[in-house]
């Protein structure tokens, strides 16, 4: 199975600041068809999950252009350019290129 | 506008069996595969089993695999998850979502398993 690494795993960050979040994959997430797959997904407190980032870098309808992905391979990143108080929450990679898909830890985003 | 809502959850005996459902709408439900996760308490999440359209294929964890069954009633717009075998460690909020990238999900339905 497919390993699926966060850091940190705890992010302490002062609001209006920058954050970033780092997922490496145990092998390369790039499909036959061209295609990373690799998602990001938010749970806030109480809430389901909501998929942030789709395929690397794309960005679902209605979230906020502060958050973006990145990376190649085996190594991504998501980064979110102020951070607002309503970003709270845990944060998961998630990818779907090799059977069976496979989660991140999470990341817990927490204001300082 | 997208909506998932999942059903069927409870407490049930170690050995036990349920049922959850996961009725669907606002978009062409047989057009899409459609997948269950899972969270157990505290912890992160967990994909448990996905169905392609058409039923054509299915994809379990290894964690169920030959306990549980994912199917679809495109006519009903339902997803499901036949549950056997019940152990203490499916104890979880079961998540529906569409598609394979997860890009909907429900509100999840809570299975304990506890004598």
């Amino acid at each position: 199975d497919v390993v699926m690494t966060q850091s940190p795993l705890s992010l302490p960050v002062t609001l209006g600041q920058p954050a970033s979040i780092s997922c490496r994959s145990s092998q390369s997430l790039i499909y036959s068809d061209g295609n990373t797959y690799l998602n990001w997904f938010q749970q806030r407190p109480g809430q389901s999950p909501r998929r942030l980032i789709y395929k690397l870098s794309n960005r679902d309808s209605g979230v906020p252009d502060r958050f973006s992905g990145s990376g190649s391979g085996t190594d991504f990143t998501l980064k979110i350019s102020r951070v607002e108080a309503e970003d709270v929450g845990i944060y998961y990679c998630m990818q779907g290129t090799h059977w069976p898909h496979t989660f991140g830890q999470g990341t817990k985003l927490e204001i300082k | 506008e997208v909506q998932l809502v999942e059903s069927g959850g409870g407490l049930v005996k170690p050995g036990g069996s349920l049922r959850l459902s996961c009725a669907a709408s606002g978009f062409t439900f047989s057009s899409y595969s459609m997948t269950w996760v899972r969270q157990a308490p505290g912890k992160g999440l967990e994909w448990v089993s996905s169905i392609t359209s058409g039923s054509t294929s299915m994809f379990y964890a290894d964690s169920v695999k030959g306990r549980f069954t994912i199917s679809r009633d495109d006519a009903k717009k339902s997803l499901y998850l036949q549950m056997n075998s019940l152990r203490a460690e499916d104890t979880a909020v079961y998540y529906c979502a569409r598609d394979l990238q997860m890009m909907f999900w429900g509100q999840g339905t809570l299975v304990t398993v506890s004598s």
